[in-house]
């Protein structure tokens, strides 16, 4: 298993529904997870952090830390044209938490 | 966060040269990384910017193709040395402390013909 996986996609869903991004992880990387946003030709830009089990949110964000299942997730409510772009996933490296791993992202397209 | 600001954001060479890319941080931070992004990939590290010391080098990466200088807490420098069409790539500098947020400046559009 990778240290960090995520579908890549194409995720499609209509405007005003809720999209749900997912992303699992192994025994290999510690228990700090990030959410990152990355338009086509732009560098990835911090959307969430998540450090203990459970929910945070943030506006229309919310992620989800299930340790016991090794998932990590983002629901983006109602979504927006504006929120199409690839959502990367990413953790420290568990021997070495100066390390980001990176998911290889997973691409949403919320349609008008 | 800290405000990046990296420079050139794009830049169109010929093989054989080099560029220097450079990323400068209004704040002084710990950690600074360099990033390779290929078109409809995720982010490959370069290397992690040390400063007053070598940068430390991931698998496939060297010394000469990519020497990085960090001078000080707030400047580092990444130098894609005698490029090839295969360097063509996004360049990203990046920064964080251990084990929080890494926040990323603009990004460097490299394109070698």
């Amino acid at each position: 298993q990778k240290e960090v996986e995520q579908n890549s996609g194409p995720l499609s869903v209509p405007e005003g529904a809720i999209a749900s991004l997912n992303c699992t992880y192994s025994d290999r990387v510690s228990q700090s997870f990030f959410w990152y946003r990355q338009y086509s030709g732009k560098s990835p830009e911090l959307i969430m952090s998540i450090y203990s089990n459970g929910d945070k949110e943030d506006g229309r964000f919310t992620a989800q830390l299930n340790k016991a299942s090794q998932y990590v997730s983002l629901l983006i409510r109602d979504s927006q044209p504006s929120d199409s772009a690839t959502y990367l996933c990413a953790a420290y490296n568990a021997g070495n938490n100066r390390k980001l791993i990176w998911g290889l992202g997973t691409s949403l397209a919320v349609n008008p | 966060s800290a405000v990046i600001s990296q420079k050139p954001s794009r830049d169109i060479c010929q093989r054989g040269t080099s560029l220097t890319i450079q990323c400068q941080v209004d704040s002084q931070v710990t950690m600074m990384f360099w990033y390779r992004q290929q078109p409809g990939q995720s982010l490959t590290l370069i290397a992690t910017a040390n400063q007053g010391s070598e940068a430390t080098y991931e698998s496939g990466f060297v010394i000469d193709k990519f020497p990085i200088s960090r001078p000080n807490l707030t400047f580092s420098t990444l130098t894609v040395s005698n490029m090839s069409p295969e360097d063509s790539s996004i360049y990203l500098c990046s920064v964080g402390e251990k084990n929080t947020e890494a926040f990323f400046g603009q990004g460097t559009r490299l394109t070698v013909v």
